[in-house]
């Protein structure tokens, strides 16, 4: 199957600082990514979806501006956690869709984040 | 009412059992089927790929799509303690880029 890769797989971060997560295609190109934040035991929860060139869109409820995202270029979408607090603690995921005759979405292997 | 309903379990089996994981919905949109599975700490990752009613199969692995009722199934055979995980059904329709996720079913394969 296609691969995305996620960096960093964990992090810890003081509060009130800011954390930078990578999002990357490495054998196709993706004008489409999505960040998922996923909670203990609990399903993905649809944060935005990354459009290279253009603004992301945001699920209701996610604030645009603490969790920016940047889809600069047709591999790579960051999503960036902003005066990170406590609460941010969470599992990241991203996913990269695959278009063509089929439609598909591969998943990074997602990002810990920790705030203290 | 969700669109994607996933029972969550969690699903317990002795090793060698066949196990049946199973998502219904009410969008009569949805085109695409998929079947991921998730270990603890770890992205989802696909398994199965399905756009026609039916059965596909891969391995150990058939996923059935049922249209008319809006069921879909994820058969495993000779369960191994390595299928262990969390096991997602997701859908989307002809165009569209969002994946509807159910809400994921936690198995375990009990040596």
């Amino acid at each position: 199957g296609a691969v995305v890769s996620q960096h960093p797989s964990r992090v810890i971060c003081k509060s009130g600082t800011s954390v930078k997560i990578e999002c990357r295609s490495l054998d196709f190109q993706a004008t489409t990514m999505f960040w998922y934040r996923q909670f203990p035991k609990k399903s993905l929860m649809l944060m935005a979806t990354s459009n290279e060139g253009s603004k992301a869109t945001y699920e209701q409820g996610v604030e645009k501006d603490k969790f920016l995202i940047n889809h600069a270029s047709l591999t790579l979408s960051t999503l960036t956690v902003t005066s990170a607090h406590p609460e941010d603690s969470s599992f990241y995921i991203c996913s990269a869709l695959r278009t063509g005759r089929n439609t598909e979405a591969f998943f990074g292997q997602g990002t810990r984040l920790t705030v203290v | 009412q969700k669109e994607v309903e996933q029972d969550p379990g969690p699903l317990s089996v002795p090793e060698g059992a066949i196990v049946s994981l199973n998502c219904t919905y009410s969008n009569s949109a949805f085109q695409y089927f998929m079947w991921y599975r998730q270990y603890s700490r770890k992205g989802p990752e696909l398994l199965m790929y399905t756009y026609s009613s039916g059965n596909k199969e891969d391995g150990r692995f058939t996923a059935q799509v049922d249209k008319s009722s809006k069921y879909i199934s994820l058969f495993i055979r000779d369960s191994q303690p390595s299928d262990s995980a969390t096991y997602l059904c997701a859908m989307t329709s002809q165009g569209a880029q969002k994946l509807v996720f159910g809400q994921g079913t936690r198995l375990t394969i009990n040596p």
